[in-house]
């Protein structure tokens, strides 16, 4: 069965580097987002991307953050300066279509700023 | 008023036994319902949809009340491998973002 895939599974950075989050949606797939679960906390939405741009951004999602589509095949989410509130656990999402098209879920990746 | 509420339990429940959660939502717009489980620190994994006519996948069975902005879950005959946070999710109107609720935790016991 075809599966989102994550790397790497953790990362472990200091406050203010940059960070690159790699992500290989399913191949088919049109849509792709990221999601991001602080630890004891909710799913949060950040970011959509379709036909090489964004669609959709939450508040999360400031200047910080920025998505891009390098190749065929993966999906990256940079964040430019973490900060210590950015350690979650990152997980990238595709569908099909849009609009009540299931999303799948990678495995995720976690990260931690110290 | 959070948009996605669910009672964050835990519900603890022996082996054999029917569980329900329930869920309300905000938007009235909201498109989409769904509910995913997510095993710890794991990714979330779909369920099933939810249908206003409502729908049964086995041992579970979903609700949609659009009139009450309400969404239940009904599980039979809990098994262990149950034992997981149920998430209740929407979609909201302008687009396909997906709208978490915090989850309610499962603990079926032998």
């Amino acid at each position: 069965e075809p599966e989102v895939t994550q790397t790497p599974s953790h990362q472990v950075t200091q406050m203010g580097q940059e960070v690159i989050l790699r992500c290989v949606p399913i191949s088919n797939h049109l849509y792709f987002y990221w999601y991001r679960q602080i630890l004891g906390q909710k799913v949060e939405f950040l970011v959509s991307f379709y036909n090489n741009e964004i669609s959709e951004k939450s508040e999360i999602f400031d200047d910080q953050f920025s998505v891009e589509r390098p190749d065929g095949s993966n999906f990256t989410l940079k964040i430019r300066s973490t900060k210590l509130e950015d350690s979650a656990m990152y997980f990238c999402a595709s569908s099909e279509a849009s609009l009540s098209e299931t999303q799948y879920f990678g495995p995720g990746t976690r990260l931690l700023v110290l | 008023r959070k948009e996605v509420e669910q009672d964050p339990g835990p519900f603890n429940v022996p082996e054999g036994a029917t569980v329900a959660f329930n869920c309300t939502y905000s938007n009235s717009a909201s498109q989409s319902f769904f509910w995913y489980r997510q095993d710890c620190r794991k990714e979330p994994k779909l369920l099933m949809s939810v249908y206003s006519s409502g729908n049964e996948d086995g041992r579970f069975t979903a609700q949609l009340n659009r009139a009450s902005q309400y969404i239940s879950l009904l599980i039979r005959d809990s098994k262990l491998s149950d034992s997981a946070t149920y998430l209740c999710v929407v979609t909201k109107n302008a687009g396909n973002m997906l709208t978490f609720g915090g989850g309610t935790r499962l603990m079926v016991k032998p």
